[in-house]
């Protein structure tokens, strides 16, 4: 069975600084994608980046960026010159090649402070 | 539409009553599932629907759950006779059969009492 792991359940950060946001996952398979997700309080997950996973070439999205890492099965997301708008729940999904399911972590709460 | 549209946006209803949740993809989205979060917790698949084939159904907690997609189109969530366990935000997703990433709604919120 795959698992998804975020091992932060909260995370704080001043506006402009950088901040990572942890996920591991566990799958024998080989294809697979990787997300991550924002949810602000309205609800909406929002695509934030995403990642196939036989792409070397770490994934970039203006100010966020993955540090994509198959071996060790880690795919953590950096978040640069955070702006208060960042404030949201953030979550890692992995979904397999052959399947259709989005399998989710648990999610990271992320603050940005002035 | 321009986005996937669900409602109503929240819910309140007595435990043992039967609710319906709707949930309007993007036009021309071949693919719906819908996801359940419950509070603190990851988001958990409920049911998958991809064009004509048969639905997904492995994610549905009971045979209280059902779910159908009309015309390949719009999808109803019916819960029967509620659970104050049942309380929960239920998120809606669609995708393109050409893309892999998934469009999601604003989710209803139920909260059974």
């Amino acid at each position: 069975a795959q698992t998804v792991t975020q091992s932060q359940p909260e995370m704080s950060v001043q506006e402009a600084e950088t901040v990572t946001l942890s996920c591991t996952y566990d799958t024998s398979e080989s294809n697979y994608y990787l997300f991550w997700y924002k949810q602000p309080p309205s609800r909406q997950m929002i695509l934030v980046i995403r990642q196939e996973a036989y792409k070397q070439q770490n994934a970039t999205e203006n100010r966020f960026s993955v540090n994509f890492q198959k071996a060790a099965k880690s795919f953590s997301l950096k978040i640069s010159d955070s702006q208060l708008g960042d404030t949201a729940m953030y979550f890692c999904a992995l979904r397999l090649y052959n399947t259709d399911k989005l399998i989710f972590g648990t999610g990271t709460r992320l603050q940005v402070f002035p | 539409g321009a986005g996937v549209s669900q409602s109503p946006s929240n819910k309140v209803t007595e435990k043992g009553k039967d609710v319906e949740l709707r949930c309007d993809p993007i036009s021309g989205h071949t693919a719906l599932y819908w996801y359940r979060q419950s509070l603190g917790q990851g988001l958990e698949f409920l049911i998958y629907f991809q064009g004509n084939s048969a639905p997904d159904k492995s994610g549905l907690p009971s045979d209280r759950f059902s779910a159908e997609r009309t015309g390949g189109s719009v999808s109803t969530l019916t819960i029967q006779r509620t659970q104050q366990e049942d309380s929960a935000v239920y998120l809606c997703a669609s995708r393109s059969g050409t893309d892999y990433g998934y469009t999601f709604g604003s989710g209803t919120r139920l909260t059974v009492v």
